[in-house]
């Protein structure tokens, strides 16, 4: 069967400082991925998606990046941090095609202070 | 453009009684729906999907949803209501376009269930 590994779980990092977050996927190939945040009490904004290796696309401008390595793994990063990237990060995945749901890892309580 | 939109930010049963949380939707094409759940800092739980399929949908733990184009609805139901159904919820429309899935979230219901 399939899982989504997320990590790490919480996060606390002083202003100016690097970010990774990083999500790998099991148990399927070629794998459509995507980052989300979620601010305390909104939806969820989708920030980055990638249909391959090397792929990536951004839905809104900020001060984040991701990349793709590997098929199965995505990895969220910042050089420098603000205060307005706290939040709640969650990693995703879908198969390819059209009407397919989306898999969630448990997410990244992130924490600029 | 696809959105949806959901109608009550926050939604108070009894235990045992029935769950509605409403959803409406706009998409220009028969759309993909889905709702999901999601507990206190946890990621996000598949409960059912629409994808032109049977209207009335059956998801897990007992939630169901119809789908209704002339009221472009698709509000989420559960006959009874469990003290663990207490959780954030929700839907979403996916339309498929440059080669993925574009999941739209709206915000979310927040479901109290009391005793």
């Amino acid at each position: 069967s399939q899982t989504i590994h997320q990590w790490p779980a919480t996060l606390v990092q002083p202003v100016g400082s690097p970010l990774s977050l990083e999500c790998t996927v099991e148990g399927t190939s070629n794998p459509n991925l995507y980052w989300y945040r979620q601010a305390a009490g909104r939806g969820l904004q989708l920030l980055f998606y990638s249909v391959g290796i090397g792929q990536i696309s951004s839905e809104v401008p900020q001060n984040l990046s991701a990349s793709r390595p590997q098929d199965r793994q995505f990895i969220l990063s910042s050089k420098k941090l603000l205060l307005s990237d706290s939040g709640f990060y969650l990693c995703a995945w879908t198969g390819q095609g059209p009407n397919t749901e989306a898999f969630f890892g448990q997410g990244t309580r992130l924490t600029v202070v | 453009a696809q959105s949806v939109t959901r109608l009550d930010s926050h939604v108070s049963v009894s235990e045992g009684t029935p769950v509605l949380l409403r959803c409406n939707y706009s998409s220009s094409y028969s759309p993909s729906l889905f709702w999901y759940v999601q507990h206190p800092n946890k990621g996000l739980q598949l409960l059912l999907k629409y994808t032109s399929a049977a209207t009335l949908v059956k998801g897990i733990n007992g939630f169901e949803a119809e789908f209704k184009k002339s009221e472009t609805s698709f509000h989420l139901t559960k006959p009874s209501a469990h003290m663990s159904d207490a959780a954030e919820y929700f839907c979403v429309v996916s339309p498929f376009s440059g080669g993925y899935n574009k999941l739209i979230f709206g915000a979310g219901t927040r479901l109290a269930v009391h005793p």
